[in-house]
Order: structure tokens, then C-alpha cells, then sequence
């Protein structure tokens, strides 16, 4: 059975960092890229970040560019996004997802962890 | 960037009704699309990809249809475990957009 379990999310004031990480259990973790996405209060989904299989492509919304890093761990079978300069607006659950496409490719989310909150706040 | 179109944004509808949901592309994706349901507090849950291929386990009652630019989303006879929010998703390329929501309400 594929588990997703986030954890790191909380309250941090404007400016400030915080890493959210996603132990993934019931497949082969280095053989499918992840994605994360999030939900602001009361909004959709906006997609945040991917990476591939390998680790060694990513891509990024260009609302956290330069501000947000994704990167995972084969060897730990968990998925991490480092998030600095955060703002009231990237308060939201964030959901960490795997992707079905595969190693080296991105295109839809067929399964979902239970979503960290992050609230951005003085 | 691809734009995802959904609507319309709220239907109120009974058990047993047809339900019908579209989402539109600003540019062609082929079939790259999925649908997914939503309930509160609840992750979404993937119910069609590509647009017209139904998740193993997602009830008959469920359909996708439309490539290019055009899909929809059919519900043939809602059921009371069907209220919900769906969203249509673009797989086609970077970033990954989603459509702004269909909110299905208990009439």
C-alpha cells in the first residue's frame, strides 16, 4: 500500500523558513518523480514543485522560485521541500504527491499524503 | 503558461441526477488531463487520467471525455458519497495547472 507522510509544517512568522519532508512507503520511491501541492484556506489546488526520479531536474511555480527548494533522498525514500523568504501568502496545506508518469517524466498525481499546514504569520 | 478553465464553478443538484463538468485548455494538451475529487479536509483523490481512463476502483458512474482542448466530466446518476469538489489538472507541460474548481452542493 503507497503511504505519504508529511511533516514540518507550522506556524513561522513572514521572512522565515521551514522544511516540510515526506517519508514515502509501498513503492519504489527512485523510480517516480514527486510533486508537491498546495492549498491556500478556502482556495484550488496550485502545484508548487516537481522533481524527477533522479533528483536531478526539478521545476518550480514561478510563485516560489528562488524562494522554495525541492529535493529528495532515494537512499531514505523521502521527499523534502526547503521553503525560505516565506509570505502570508504561502500559507496553505501542502500536499507531497506521487507522480504516475513515472522516472523522468511529470504529468498527473495519483496518490496524496494527508497534507502539512503551514502558516505564515507575525 | 496553460490555462485551465473549469465550470461551472458550483452546481446544486439531487441524488440520482446526470452531472456534467467541462474544462477547457487555453492551448491543446491532447489527452494529458486528469479529474480529481475532493472532499473537506481530505486530500484530493485521482479519479480519471488520461481524460477519458478511469482509476481502477472509481464507480462506472464516473466518465471522461474530449482531447485537445475540451473535456468534460460526467456523473451519470450522483450518488450521496459524490458531493464534493472536482478539479481538472493539465499534465502536458510545466507548470502543472489546475482548474479553479467545481463545487457539487446538495440540492
Amino acid at each position: 500500500e503507497v503511504q505519504l507522510v508529511e511533516s514540518g509544517g507550522g506556524l513561522v512568522q513572514p521572512g522565515g523558513s521551514l522544511r516540510l519532508s515526506c517519508a514515502a512507503s509501498g513503492f519504489t520511491f527512485s523510480r517516480y518523480a514527486m510533486n508537491w501541492v498546495r492549498q491556500a484556506p478556502g482556495k484550488g489546488l496550485e502545484w508548487v514543485s516537481s522533481i524527477r526520479g533522479g533528483g536531478g531536474s526539478t521545476y518550480y511555480a514561478d510563485s516560489v522560485k528562488g524562494r522554495f527548494t525541492i529535493s529528495r533522498d532515494n537512499s531514505k525514500n523521502t521527499l523534502y521541500l526547503q521553503m525560505n523568504s516565506l509570505r502570508a501568502e504561502d500559507t496553505a496545506v501542502y500536499y507531497c504527491a506521487k507522480d504516475d508518469c513515472g522516472a523522468d517524466c511529470n504529468s498527473h498525481c495519483d496518490y496524496w499524503g494527508q497534507g502539512s499546514l503551514v502558516t505564515v504569520s507575525p | 503558461d496553460i490555462q485551465m478553465t473549469q465550470s461551472p464553478s458550483s452546481v446544486s443538484a439531487s441524488v440520482g441526477d446526470r452531472v456534467t463538468i467541462t474544462c477547457r485548455a487555453s492551448q491543446g494538451i491532447s489527452s494529458w488531463l486528469a479529474w480529481y475529487q475532493q472532499k473537506p479536509g481530505k486530500a484530493p483523490k485521482l479519479l480519471i487520467y488520461p481524460a477519458s481512463s478511469l482509476q481502477s476502483g472509481v464507480p462506472s458512474r464516473f466518465s471522461g471525455s474530449g482531447s485537445g482542448t475540451d473535456f468534460t466530466l460526467t456523473i451519470s446518476s450522483l450518488q450521496p458519497e459524490d458531493f464534493a469538489t472536482y478539479y481538472c489538472q493539465q499534465g502536458h507541460s510545466f507548470p502543472l495547472t489546475f482548474g479553479g474548481g467545481t463545487k457539487v452542493e446538495i440540492k
